[in-house]
C-alpha cells in the first residue's frame, strides 16, 4: 500500500526558508503515471494547492506562490521536497503531500501531513 | 479569496440524500471535465471520493456521486449516515492564468 510521510522543522522563523520532504513507500515515485504535489491548509481553514512535481523534475506550481517555490525529486531516496523562500504568518498551516493523478487531475492519495508554525 | 464558491453547511438527517454545490466559471469548472471531490474528517488527510466529475476510486461508498451541469459542479451523499458527517471539498483544473488547481473553501456537513 503507498505510503506518504512529509517531514520538516515545526517551527520556521519569518523571512527564512520552509524546507519540507516527502518520503514515498510501497511505490514507485519514478512512475510515469504520477505526479508528486504539496497542499496546505493555514489553521481552521481549507485547502491550497501549491504544486507538483514529476520525477523527471518537471513542475507546477500555483501562480500565486511560483516566485517562492523550488521543488525537486529524488529518486535514489524516494522522496520529493518543497522549498518556500521568505515565509510570513500567513504560511503556517499543515502541510500535505499527495499522489497527483495528473490525466485525471486529482489527488489520491495523501500524507498525514505536517503542522509548520512560522513564528519568530 | 477562492475561486470556487461552496455553501459553508449542509446539514440532514440519517437516510436523507444532500448536495453540496461547487460553483467556479468558464475557466475551471465549466472549461473541462476535471472536477474532483475530497472528505475530510477532523485531524485527518483529505480523501479522494470522487474525480473527473463523477468517478469513484476503488473502495470509495457508492453512495457519493458527482455531477456537472455548466459552471457548477455537485456532490450527492444517499442515504446519509453518521459518519459523513465532515468538511467537503471541491477541486478544479484552472486555466486562469497559467494551469493548476483550484480548491473550494469546503462545505461542513452536520448530521443531525
Amino acid at each position: 500500500q503507498l505510503q506518504l510521510q512529509a517531514s520538516g522543522p515545526g517551527l520556521v522563523r519569518p523571512s527564512e526558508t520552509l524546507s519540507l520532504t516527502c518520503f514515498v513507500s510501497g511505490g514507485s515515485i519514478s512512475s510515469g503515471t504520477y505526479y508528486w504535489g504539496w497542499i496546505r491548509q493555514p489553521p481552521g481553514m481549507g485547502l491550497e494547492w501549491i504544486g507538483s512535481v514529476f520525477y523527471s523534475g518537471d513542475s507546477y506550481q500555483n501562480p500565486s506562490l511560483k516566485s517562492r517555490i523550488s521543488m525537486s525529486v529524488d529518486t535514489s531516496k524516494s522522496h520529493f521536497s518543497l522549498k518556500l523562500s521568505s515565509v510570513t504568518a500567513a504560511d503556517t498551516g499543515v502541510y500535505y503531500c499527495a499522489r497527483h493523478r495528473m490525466v485525471e487531475a486529482s489527488f489520491d492519495f495523501w500524507g498525514l501531513g505536517t503542522l509548520v508554525s512560522v513564528s519568530s | 479569496q477562492s475561486a470556487l464558491t461552496q455553501p459553508a453547511s449542509v446539514s440532514g438527517s440519517p437516510g436523507q440524500s444532500i448536495t453540496i454545490s461547487c460553483t467556479g466559471s468558464s475557466s475551471d469548472v465549466g472549461a473541462y471535465d476535471y472536477v474532483s471531490w475530497y472528505q475530510q474528517h477532523p485531524g485527518k488527510a483529505p480523501k479522494l471520493l470522487i474525480y473527473e466529475v463523477n468517478n469513484r476510486p476503488s473502495g470509495v461508498s457508492t453512495r457519493f456521486s458527482g455531477s456537472k451541469s455548466a459552471n457548477t459542479a455537485s456532490l450527492t451523499i444517499s442515504g446519509l449516515q453518521a459518519e459523513d458527517e465532515a468538511d467537503y471539498y471541491c477541486s478544479s483544473y484552472t486555466i486562469r492564468t497559467t494551469l493548476h488547481y483550484v480548491f473550494g473553501p469546503g462545505t461542513k456537513v452536520t448530521v443531525l
